[in-house]
């Protein structure tokens, strides 16, 4: 289940289960969105990034969901593996502005 | 290989000290970044910088000033360290100030 506590919300799963995080965006004039992965002890990693013109773009064993009216992201993970252990971040950004980064969800798959 | 390359990965050091952390990328990027990451991995950003110009984070301190030799280099000079600046800082590049960036591993401050 997913909980929200004085640390990093947390979302746990078993193994093969899909996974869903969510994040919310603050920005209605973002024109990109970009999912990130961090392990423990290593800086964070692309994983799949969406335009605002799109509301769904799929890669492998990843689905980002796009929901401006209410300013939501989502990424989905199909069959979801140890491997996938990790923090997970969600930024946007527009035009030539940085990337502003969420606060992260932490994804613990258990075997 | 690395992309990008973060150095040292671990830095303890005493408060009031000065201290530099270096970042390379062989990307071809032309805009670098230094982030801070805290206890709750938040990740705020300090800086951005092309050969252009310096975006700074009006809430960083001036105690913290980016240095760029060249466009593959971005250090973090912080002076007169403080307790509340233990934090894992991490550099990234991207091309333009647009689209995925490309994280270093992060390097880890501690004050003491």
């Amino acid at each position: 289940g997913e909980s929200v506590g004085l640390h990093l919300p947390t979302l746990s799963v078993q193994e093969g289960d899909n996974s869903i995080i969510n994040c919310a965006y603050s920005n209605s004039a973002s024109d990109y969105f970009i999912w990130y992965k961090q392990e423990s002890g290593k800086g964070p990693q692309f994983i799949i990034d969406i335009r605002s013109n799109m509301d769904k773009r799929q890669g492998q064993r990843v689905t980002v969901l796009l929901n401006k009216t209410v300013k939501h992201l989502s990424l989905q993970i199909a069959a979801t593996q140890p491997g996938d252990s990790a923090v997970y971040f969600c930024a946007e950004g527009s035009g030539y502005s940085t990337l502003t980064f969420g606060k992260g969800t932490m994804l613990l798959v258990s075997p | 290989d690395t992309a990008v390359s973060q150095t040292p990965k671990y830095l303890v050091t005493q408060m009031g000290n000065d201290k530099s952390i270096k970042c390379e990328q062989n990307l071809g990027h032309d805009t670098m970044y230094w982030y801070k990451q805290d206890s709750k991995k938040f990740l705020k950003i300090m800086f951005s910088y092309n050969n252009k110009e310096l975006i700074i984070n009006e809430t960083v301190p001036n105690r913290f000033s980016p240095k760029s030799p060249d466009k593959a280099h971005l250090n973090l000079h912080i002076n007169s360290l403080e307790l509340g600046d233990s934090a894992v800082y991490f550099c990234a590049s991207s091309f333009d100030r647009g689209g995925g960036y490309t994280f270093g591993s992060g390097t880890r401050l501690t004050v003491v």
